[in-house]
């Protein structure tokens, strides 16, 4: 079975500009997560889809938004990128009946 | 709120040396912890995960077990090899009723395995 994937692998920006990062969850998994991962860190979360509605969201700006699709693929906007949007950007899946996140490769995003 | 703080790395071994990687845990009620493991340039992999206090989790030769009277979930390897080289993260997913199912992370333990 195909694991969680992302698109694109990598991306390069510069200040102001908008991102859309996107991820598509395991086949049968219907919530999806985002989190943000700078270089020596942990991955801190920033949003949780289930079934198309949004059940958390992080400590992140306004700048950053959401959604999910009736097939369970999700999308991730940043707008007026700064500098330090620079992270890779990790989307996860979860399995209900194992209570277990499983995560895609990631996005690496540079804003120069 | 919840928090998680693992030991400080890097920690550089010699292959077939036996690994500790320490994780504890500050959290409400009874979370659910984890291992995860990042190889370089890569997502982020389930190692492990114990779901209740006493519970032992093993996976690939490491394990790790629930101790909730320390708050603790140290991982353990009796031989490591030099492809056991990555990233190690304890995160724990609380048991608060909220909405979310939000994994929250430690800062992450380089492990470097010499031949």
């Amino acid at each position: 079975d195909a694991g969680v994937t992302q698109s694109p692998t990598h991306l390069i920006k510069t200040r102001g500009q908008h991102v859309t990062l996107r991820c598509s969850p395991i086949s049968g998994h219907k919530s999806v997560s985002w989190y943000q991962q700078v270089l020596g860190q942990g991955p801190q979360f920033i949003f949780q889809y289930y079934e198309k509605e949004e059940r958390g969201r992080g400590n992140f700006p306004d700048r950053f938004s959401a959604r999910q699709f009736p097939n369970y693929s999700s999308e991730l906007n940043v707008n007026a990128l700064l500098l330090g949007d620079s992270a890779l950007y990790l989307c996860a899946s979860r399995q209900t009946s194992t209570d277990t996140q499983y995560f895609g490769p990631g996005t690496r995003l540079t804003v120069l | 709120g919840n928090s998680v703080t693992q030991m400080e790395g890097p920690v550089t071994l010699s292959e077939e040396a036996f690994l500790t990687i320490n994780c504890t845990y500050t959290a409400t009620g009874y979370p659910s912890l984890f291992w995860y493991v990042q190889y370089p340039g890569e997502g982020l992999q389930l190692l492990l995960k114990a779901t209740k206090a006493d519970d032992k989790g093993s996976n690939k030769g490491f394990e790790a077990t629930y101790r909730k009277e320390t708050t603790s979930f140290h991982l353990e390897k009796g031989s490591v090899q030099v492809s056991d080289s990555a990233v190690y993260f304890c995160a724990l997913r609380g048991s608060d009723g909220g909405a979310t199912n939000k994994l929250i992370f430690g800062t992450g333990t380089l492990l470097a395995v010499q031949p």
